[in-house]
């Protein structure tokens, strides 16, 4: 069964310092997102991509979040400089286009555990 | 904004009790999804609702989606050990259905064997 890979698993990071996730959707999967879950929390949508385009990114900390999905397929995420509250679970999650009134269902990744110190 | 509210937070059942979890929206959403997840998992999807009243079962699970599409809950019927993790409901934030998804702070549920 196809599934979305996410690296790496786990991440310990200083704070101050650079990190970045990576995500390689479902094949065909045109929508991919970024959330953060932290720890007893529902995950929070913090960047939403069609294809290559950003359709949603107003709860991306713009200052020291980005993200890209180039060719509209893998996407990464960085953050510069982390800080000990960015410390929380990273999912990508992927789906195939909306339809009508129906959502795509989401598929997500293992995630990415982060932990700034 | 939208906003998704779960309750409640915790449950805690022996095995055999039901279990429900409610979950309200403050506005109309055009579909709700539910999904799981397991002690140290990843969220899985259940289910997706989209028409006002629907009523859907997967075994031991019952979905409803209210009347006013506001609110929605999940029932599961003599629980079992398995079903152990939290519950999410999500839904679209803004009026289309392609809007960015929200999620509820989840149900823990913890089943006594």
């Amino acid at each position: 069964e196809a599934e979305v890979a996410q690296s790496p698993r786990y991440k310990i990071t200083e704070k101050s310092q650079a990190v970045a996730f990576w995500c390689d959707p479902i094949s065909g999967h045109a929508t991919l997102y970024w959330y953060r879950q932290i720890l007893g929390q529902g995950p929070e949508l913090l960047v939403q991509f069609q294809d290559e385009s950003v359709v949603d990114d107003s709860q991306l900390p713009k200052d020291r979040f980005s993200a890209e999905r180039l060719k509209g397929v893998d996407s990464t995420l960085k953050i510069q400089p982390a800080e000990l509250g960015d410390s929380a679970m990273y999912l990508c999650a992927s789906s195939l286009r909306t339809s009508g009134e129906k959502t795509g269902e989401l598929f997500f990744g293992e995630g990415s555990r982060l932990t700034v110190l | 904004g939208q906003q998704v509210m779960q309750i409640p937070q915790y449950q805690h059942v022996q095995e055999g009790e039901d279990f429900t979890t409610y979950c309200n929206s403050s506005t109309t959403l055009s579909n709700i999804q539910w999904y799981k997840q397991r002690p140290g998992g990843h969220p899985v999807f259940l289910i997706q609702l989209v028409k006002s009243g629907e009523v859907k079962k997967q075994k031991r699970l019952t979905f409803q989606f209210g009347e006013a599409k506001k609110n929605s809950s999940l029932h599961i019927t003599a629980t079992q050990t398995t079903d152990v993790g939290t519950y999410f409901c999500a839904g679209p934030r803004g009026e289309t259905s392609g809007s960015r998804l929200t999620f509820g702070e989840g149900t823990q549920l913890t089943v006594n064997p």
